[in-house]
């Protein structure tokens, strides 16, 4: 059965900083990955899909990079601002199975 | 366009009563899903129509039953609601099943007394 983590389960950061969130998943026979951010009492918004044949995937700020064979996706956010504070989930499609997502914090 | 509409926006239901969660999509998706969201529990997939005319279950479909309308719109029925379905519930939708990128509604918050 395909575990998903993601760690930390809460980061917070000062406005301007560069940071990382980590998912992990435990069979790497997927299809894809897809990261989401999700505002209080909100519905998920797609934010990157990465292909099983990728390697990352960018959108402005946000970096997305997918390592099939360690189980392992990384989502990079530069340059940091208070409109990023949300909850940020990863979905491993083969089965859609979500992590339980990093709450993020910005600071000004 | 809208995206993928959900209906109602919050409900509370009394033990044993049912009702039917819609969900409409604008986009000519193919495929579309039905999860919930617990705390501690991220959200699982209750049950899938990777096509129009197809139903799947998914990891939780126990106490559920799905009907694909027609390719636009997906609904959920609780025929005898328990305390164990207070949830949040999210329709989503895909251009085709698993391979593309998934489109969620805003929710439905279901508290079952």
């Amino acid at each position: 059965k395909q575990e998903v983590t993601q760690i930390p389960a809460a980061l917070s950061v000062p406005e301007g900083e560069n940071l990382v969130l980590n998912c992990s998943f435990t069979d790497s026979a997927i299809y894809n990955l897809q990261w989401f951010r999700q505002d209080p009492g909100k519905g998920l918004t797609s934010l990157l899909l990465i292909q099983s044949s990728q390697r990352e995937q960018t959108s402005g700020r946000l970096n997305a990079s997918l390592d099939k064979s360690s189980g392992r996706s990384t989502l990079y956010i530069a340059a940091s601002q208070p409109g990023d504070s949300a909850t940020y989930l990863c979905a491993v499609k083969g089965k859609s199975t979500f992590g339980d997502g990093t709450t993020l914090t910005v600071k000004p | 366009n809208a995206g993928v509409t959900q209906t109602p926006k919050f409900q509370v239901l009394k033990t044993g009563q049912s009702m039917t969660l819609q969900c409409a999509q604008d986009m000519n998706h193919n495929s579309m899903y039905w999860y919930r969201q617990d705390p501690g529990m991220g959200l699982r997939l209750i049950y899938y129509s990777a096509s129009e005319g197809t139903t799947d279950k998914g990891e939780v479909p126990n106490g559920y039953n799905v009907s694909r309308l027609n390719k636009r719109e997906f609904s959920l029925r609780l025929e005898s609601a328990a305390p164990s379905q207070t949830s949040v519930y999210f329709c989503a939708s895909s251009e085709a099943h698993w391979g593309y990128e998934q489109y969620f509604g805003p929710g439905t918050r279901l508290t079952v007394t």
